[in-house]
């Protein structure tokens, strides 16, 4: 167990819909990135925040959007999905936004439909 | 930019087989190197790391040494078990600017008793 947790496990829901996928880090971890993993693209690096600022962007479709809370959570807010944003969608967390370990969490799976 | 080439899969072995999965990089500067391994059903566990030229990350008998001059981190283990069965994942993080992770495609190994 990595003490990162996230919520949902699954999620289906329609194209054109919007979810809001939750990650709590690690106790003590400032820093939040989200990664999609999905059969055509592989892994990849989506955002990440740091103490409640966003501090990078990788390839995050514009219809997508995250924040990071006061108590460190961080939300991914996907919007008008599309049967292409189906894939596995990981958070993890590390102590500061320098070069430190990642932990990540056991991810939510999206199925658009 | 910067990207990581694995060995496409997946592999088969039997227990106690000897196991190399490869792995390159393209990386501007001198990346740290990872291994992660993700079990059925579950998400990213770091395996092990090297963060400079010639160092040996080692963790549960697997092995990797961070060759700068073949830009490589080959992933190798002397004899596998059943419960290696696993996708692994080949990483690089950047030591300055965004420090998030580049993956490879992953490489599924299935040990067969």
């Amino acid at each position: 167990d990595s003490g990162v947790t996230q919520t949902p496990k699954h999620l289906i829901t329609a194209t054109g819909q919007r979810v809001t996928l939750r990650c709590s880090p690690r106790s003590g971890d400032l820093s939040v990135y989200w990664y999609q993993q999905s059969l055509d693209q592989g892994l990849q690096f989506l955002i990440q925040y740091y103490n409640g600022e966003e501090r990078a962007k990788g390839n995050i479709l514009e219809r997508f959007s995250a924040q990071q809370f006061p108590d460190l959570h961080s939300e991914l807010n996907l919007s008008s999905l599309e049967l292409g944003d189906s894939a596995l969608y990981f958070c993890a967390s590390s102590v500061d936004q320098g070069h430190y370990e990642q932990y990540f969490g056991p991810g939510t799976r999206l199925t658009v439909t | 930019g910067d990207s990581v080439t694995q060995m496409e899969g997946p592999v088969t072995l039997s227990e106690e087989a000897f196991l190399t999965i490869n792995c390159t990089y393209t990386a501007t500067g001198y990346p740290s190197l990872f291994w992660y391994v993700q079990y059925p059903g579950e998400g990213l566990q770091l395996l092990l790391k090297a963060t400079k030229a010639d160092d040996k990350g080692s963790n549960k008998g697997f092995e990797a040494t961070y060759r700068k001059e073949t830009t490589s981190f080959h992933l190798e283990k002397g004899s596998v078990q059943v419960s290696d069965s696993a996708v692994y994942f080949c990483a690089l993080m950047k030591k300055s600017g965004a420090n998030n992770l580049f993956f490879g495609t992953g490489t599924r190994l299935t040990v067969i008793p």
